[in-house]
């Protein structure tokens, strides 16, 4: 059974750039969530992908969009990029989409933004 | 919406000693709760979890942890800890009975376990 896997696994970009993850869900999963990691803080939820449609977003400005494609892989995009961008994005699956499923997380793609 | 507080940033502590992790949590619904360990360099990995049922909830590698509802506290103990429990544990909530991610993370605990 693979594991989430995320690609790259670091990034350089410039302001205002625009840049895209990639994030591969474990076997059998079907929802996909996005987390935003700045240094020593928790992960801030950025949005979920059930089947393809978002489902639900937290407080994370329209620059950062997502895609989860028919195989439950995801994206996720970030245009005009600014120096507060420069995080760890974590991705996560679960069985589905409910609020009890554990999440199971990748190894993260770490942004810079110069 | 949910939100949890981690009350400690850093807890040090020596190898076979007892520790204690605070997390507390506030919530207008029912929620659900988690603990999660990161390692240097890795994702998160789900230590332990509390639905529903017994407050008291257990991991494999000796952690526990105790849902206090009168308290909104969900504090992460273990009676002896190892060199190998270093790592950084986020305290997680997420609404009961949602469709839908809202899970919330609090800033996280860096344990440090001293030899």
């Amino acid at each position: 059974e693979t594991g989430v896997t995320q690609s790259p696994t670091h990034l350089i970009k410039t302001r205002g750039q625009q840049v895209t993850l990639r994030c591969s869900s474990q076997s059998g999963h079907n929802t996909v969530s996005w987390y935003q990691q700045a240094l020593g803080q928790g992960p801030q939820f950025i949005f979920q992908y059930y089947r393809e449609e978002e489902n639900g977003r937290g407080n994370f400005p329209p620059r950062f969009s997502g895609l989860q494609f028919p195989n439950y892989s995801s994206e996720l995009n970030v245009n005009a990029l600014e120096l507060d961008d420069s995080a760890l994005y974590l991705c996560a699956s679960s069985p589905t989409g409910f609020s009890y499923n554990e999440q199971f997380f990748g190894p993260g793609t770490r942004l810079t933004v110069l | 919406a949910q939100s949890v507080t981690q009350l400690d940033s850093q807890v040090p502590v020596f190898e076979e000693a007892p520790v204690e992790l605070r997390c507390n949590y506030s919530s207008s619904v029912s929620v659900y709760l988690f603990w999660y360990v990161q390692y240097p360099n890795q994702g998160l990995q789900l230590l332990l979890k509390y639905l529903s049922g017994s407050t008291l909830v257990e991991s494999i590698n000796g952690f526990e942890a105790e849902f206090n509802k009168s308290q909104t506290s969900f504090h992460l103990r273990k009676p002896s800890v190892h060199i190998s429990d270093t790592a950084e544990y986020f305290c997680a909530v997420s609404a009961g009975g949602a469709k839908g991610n809202d899970m919330r993370f609090g800033a996280g605990t860096r344990l440090t376990v001293k030899p």
